[in-house]
């Protein structure tokens, strides 16, 4: 049974501290490793996909990594709009996406 | 714009009595999906459609129906709603088939009393 896990559960940080996310995975064929972001109350919205160990994807702030077992999301110089809770996910199963219970991240101003 | 849209937003009720959650994607996408989410259990899929009439359980789907007779139309349909199914609710639209990247609609809170 594939398995997401992600750690820490929730994070504080002062605006401009940098950090990093993390998603430990089990999964038999990887077929993707995604992030995503999800407001309070709205909908996760897409971040990434990671496909294979070494890769590497950058938005804004943003920079997620992918190694054979986790994967890292890092904030880098975060500001407080970059408060959101992140979620892990992977491809791999017929029959969708594995999610992992998110990290909920708060940058303090 | 390309999006996944769902109706009612919110929406309370009682036990018992049958409701449809609808949704829609304007993104020409074979692959729908619908999920709940709760407190300390995270996203958890309760049916999918890889196209058009072809439909299958996730990984909560008691109480729950679905039907797929339009490529654009995924509704969810709780026949006898009961208050563990209260939750928030999402559906979601993949361009590339199940395991690959899904786009979520804006949600529907739930509330059964």
């Amino acid at each position: 049974e594939d398995q997401v896990t992600q750690s820490p559960e929730a994070l504080r940080l002062q605006e401009g501290e940098s950090s990093s996310l993390n998603c430990s995975y089990t999964v038999s064929g990887l077929r993707g490793l995604f992030w995503y972001r999800q407001d309070p109350g709205k909908g996760p919205e897409f971040l990434f996909t990671l496909y294979s160990a070494g890769e590497e994807k950058e938005k804004e702030r943003l920079k997620a990594t992918l190694t054979k077992k986790e994967s890292f999301l890092h904030i880098t110089a975060p500001k407080p709009e970059d408060s959101a809770t992140y979620l892990c996910a992977t491809g791999g199963g017929a029959d969708g996406l594995t999610f992992g219970k998110g990290t909920h991240l708060i940058i303090q101003p | 714009e390309a999006q996944v849209t769902q109706n009612p937003r919110y929406l309370i009720t009682v036990t018992g009595k049958k409701l449809t959650v609808t949704c829609s994607q304007n993104m020409n996408h074979e692959y729908m999906s619908w999920y709940r989410q709760d407190p300390g259990l995270g996203l958890r899929q309760i049916y999918y459609s890889m196209n058009v009439e072809v439909t299958d359980k996730g990984d909560v789907p008691e109480g729950y129906k679905v039907s797929r007779k339009e490529k654009r139309n995924f509704p969810l349909i709780l026949e006898s709603p009961s208050p563990n199914q209260t939750s928030l609710y999402f559906c979601a639209s993949s361009p590339l088939g199940p395991g690959y990247e899904q786009y979520f609609g804006p949600g529907t809170r739930l509330t059964v009393t």
